[in-house]
């Protein structure tokens, strides 16, 4: 089975709210991971990525934070915005030295206006 | 720059047909690969190249062949097309060198098999 896995596969909000998607993972040798947003009709778009030796990672508008004690990757999104409506994957690299990523399933972000 | 560019976009085939995807990239990235994605499953890597000529397998490469004459450029073909390989595919590009593993998607390839 897949190690990368998400808890929620939808999830909706109110415009303004913050928005929290998780990610678990099993696999303690990986070092590096990555959010995707996914628009419908559309190719993955990079949003933040963040590395083994690190708590916590923060972008424009988005933290991403990673818990290595119980293999667990969250992106934060703050004031969510209608344009963040889509499907967010978490994806991981499992050894060093790899290019190979290993995707979740997705998470579906819906945002009500 | 245009990025990655996939063609085509849409394709239809009956069972047992052959035809082949273009990905091509303008960013003068060492690896390439190819995804497909399933409702439910996420993206599973294919095959993947870490250079003009290479190619390797990924997770789930069994009916699929690539090619990378070109480091532009990665084919990835379907010799005998069957009803399972329905499915969106997604070719991606990175740069070689670098730690980071950030992918540059293209806007996939909708392939039915009939």
């Amino acid at each position: 089975g897949e190690s990368v896995g998400l808890h929620l596969p939808t999830l909706s909000v109110q415009e303004g709210d913050n928005s929290i998607i998780n990610c678990a993972y099993s696999n303690s040798a990986s070092d590096y991971f990555i959010w995707y947003k996914q628009e419908s009709g559309k190719g993955p778009q990079f949003i933040i990525d963040i590395r083994s030796n690190m708590d916590k990672r923060q972008g424009q508008r988005v933290t991403v934070l990673l818990n290595k004690t119980v293999k667990h990757l969250s992106l934060q999104i703050a004031a969510t915005q209608p344009g963040d409506s889509a499907v967010y994957f978490c994806a991981e690299k499992k050894r060093a030295g790899s290019y190979q990523l290993t995707f979740g399933k997705g998470t579906k972000l819906s945002v009500i206006p | 720059n245009a990025g990655v560019t996939q063609t085509p976009k849409f394709r239809v085939l009956k069972t047992g047909q052959s035809m082949t995807l273009l990905c091509a990239q303008d960013m003068n990235h060492e690896y390439m690969y190819w995804y497909r994605q399933d409702p439910g499953m996420g993206l599973r890597l294919i095959h993947y190249s870490v250079g003009e000529g290479t190619t390797a397998k990924g997770e789930v490469p069994d009916g699929y062949n690539v090619s990378r004459l070109k480091k532009q450029n990665f084919l990835l073909g379907l010799e005998s097309a069957a009803p399972s390989q329905t499915s969106v595919y997604f070719c991606a590009s990175s740069y070689g060198a670098s730690n980071t593993g950030e992918l540059f998607f293209g806007e996939g390839s909708r392939l039915t098999v009939l």
